[in-house]
């Protein structure tokens, strides 16, 4: 089975700070890999998500992700933060084909300070 | 265009009640899920139906029940309510087998069992 770690629980940052959350995998074969947002209040967010193209994924409101296979990561990214990005973020991953059940990582908090 | 509807948003119940969470998807989505969300565990996996007539126990199934009621539908039960269901719930949907979309999340029910 496979499983998620996101190492940063709490992240705490001043706007126009540069972010990198990170995500790793356990899992021997091929997989998907995703990063959620969720905005305080609300329901989870698709942010960006990897499925085999370029490793370099760029998702909405200037996040990006990179997948590098032989660290089993997938980090997200974004160069400058903005107060509106105070969120919870997941990393998920699913194996490729089969059932299409992925798994979420614990969540990292993400605080930013006007 | 709806996507993923959850109800109640909002529910307190009495240890030992029962009650059935709502969940409706109007994408055509073959598969849905329901998990819940508790502080510092992030999403885990109660049950989930891959398809319709068709459903299996996720990672913490114990104290629920579902019910794949049509392709559109997947409820959720606690038959004897206890404190520790205390949680959010969410349900989401996505297309089997096609990888292409990720999950597209309901907003969420905030159970309280007092």
């Amino acid at each position: 089975a496979q499983s998620v770690s996101q190492h940063n629980h709490h992240v705490i940052l001043s706007e126009a700070a540069s972010l990198e959350l990170g995500c790793n995998y356990s899992y021997g074969g091929t997989v998907n890999l995703f990063w959620y947002v969720q905005y305080p209040g609300q329901h989870l967010q698709l942010l960006l998500k990897y499925f085999s193209e370029d490793p370099l994924v760029k998702g909405i409101k200037g996040f990006e992700a990179e997948f590098i296979k032989s660290k089993f990561s997938f980090n997200l990214r974004k160069p400058s933060v903005q107060w509106s990005d105070t969120a919870e973020y997941f990393c998920a991953v699913n194996p490729s084909g089969g059932s299409y059940i992925p798994t979420f990582g614990r969540g990292t908090s993400l605080i930013v300070h006007p | 265009n709806a996507g993923v509807t959850q109800t109640p948003k909002f529910q307190v119940l009495k240890t030992g009640q029962s009650m059935t969470l709502q969940c409706a998807q109007d994408m055509n989505h073959n598969s849905m899920y329901w998990y819940r969300q508790d502080p510092g565990m992030g999403l885990r996996l109660i049950y989930y139906s891959a398809s319709e007539g068709t459903t299996d126990k996720g990672e913490v199934p114990n104290g629920y029940n579902v019910s794949r009621l049509n392709k559109r539908e997947f409820s959720l039960r606690l038959e004897s309510a206890a404190p520790s269901q205390t949680s959010v719930y969410f349900c989401a949907s996505t297309r089997r087998r096609q990888g292409g979309s990720g999950y597209t999340f309901g907003s969420g029910t905030r159970l309280t069992v007092v």
